[in-house]
């Protein structure tokens, strides 16, 4: 069975603090999807990383895969209270299912 | 943006009957995927789509479900006799390639079975 585990499950930190999502896994994926999801919505696709150690860039956001490909994070810089959400990572192999974390629910405080 | 849609949005059904989940994927898509999430868990899997043909389905994907893709766009999901457990948002995904091609969610559809 794959797993991944997403850690922390909640974050509250202040405006223009930095942070970081982590996402592991004892398997191996062909690629990581990163979403957000607000309440009510589906899943918004954020980045997709494929290659061992890629790193990917989205503004103040920055994902990287793992150099096994079994791991990822987020890391967000400067975070804003336009940042709070629910961030979920979800690893597929090929063109199969995605297997999800559990999420991050963070919160920005003004 | 293309994106994916679903109706309804929200379907409330007695327990025992049975509900039709409609989604249109994204044109040019060729896999298509339902998932469900029970208020509060994780996004689970339930049926991968290809070519007119199930890919992959998981444990929850029982005799009780179905998928179909009737005409070139719409591909629903069907629960024959709905039970209490199967109150759930469900997605839709769709993906164009599907190896290593992110996949584009709808925004659900919120079953609620009493």
């Amino acid at each position: 069975t794959q797993l991944l585990e997403q850690s922390p499950q909640f974050l509250s930190i202040q405006e223009g603090e930095n942070l970081t999502v982590y996402c592991n896994s004892s398997s191996v994926f062909s690629s990581l999807q990163w979403y957000r999801q607000e309440p009510g919505e589906g899943p918004v696709l954020l980045v997709t990383v494929v290659t061992g150690g890629e790193v990917k860039k989205l503004k103040r956001l920055t994902f990287q895969f793992g150099d096994a490909r079994k791991d990822s994070s987020l890391h967000i810089t400067a975070a804003q209270p336009g940042d709070t959400g629910l961030y979920l990572c979800a690893g597929a192999r090929g063109a199969q299912k995605l297997v999800f974390g559990q999420g991050t629910r963070l919160t920005i405080n003004p | 943006e293309p994106e994916v849609t679903q109706t309804p949005s929200h379907q409330v059904t007695q327990m025992g009957q049975e509900v039709i989940l409609r989604c249109v994927p994204i044109s040019n898509h060729l896999y298509f995927y339902w998932y469900r999430q029970i208020l509060g868990q994780k996004v689970e899997f339930l049926v991968s789509f290809y070519n007119n043909e199930i890919s992959e389905k998981s444990e929850i994907f029982d005799d009780q479900f179905s998928v179909e893709r009737p005409d070139g766009s719409n591909f629903t999901l069907k629960i024959r006799s709905t039970k209490l457990e199967d109150s759930a948002m469900y997605f839709c995904a769709s993906t164009r390639t599907g190896i290593n091609q992110p996949q584009h969610f709808g925004d659900g559809t919120r079953l609620s079975i009493l």
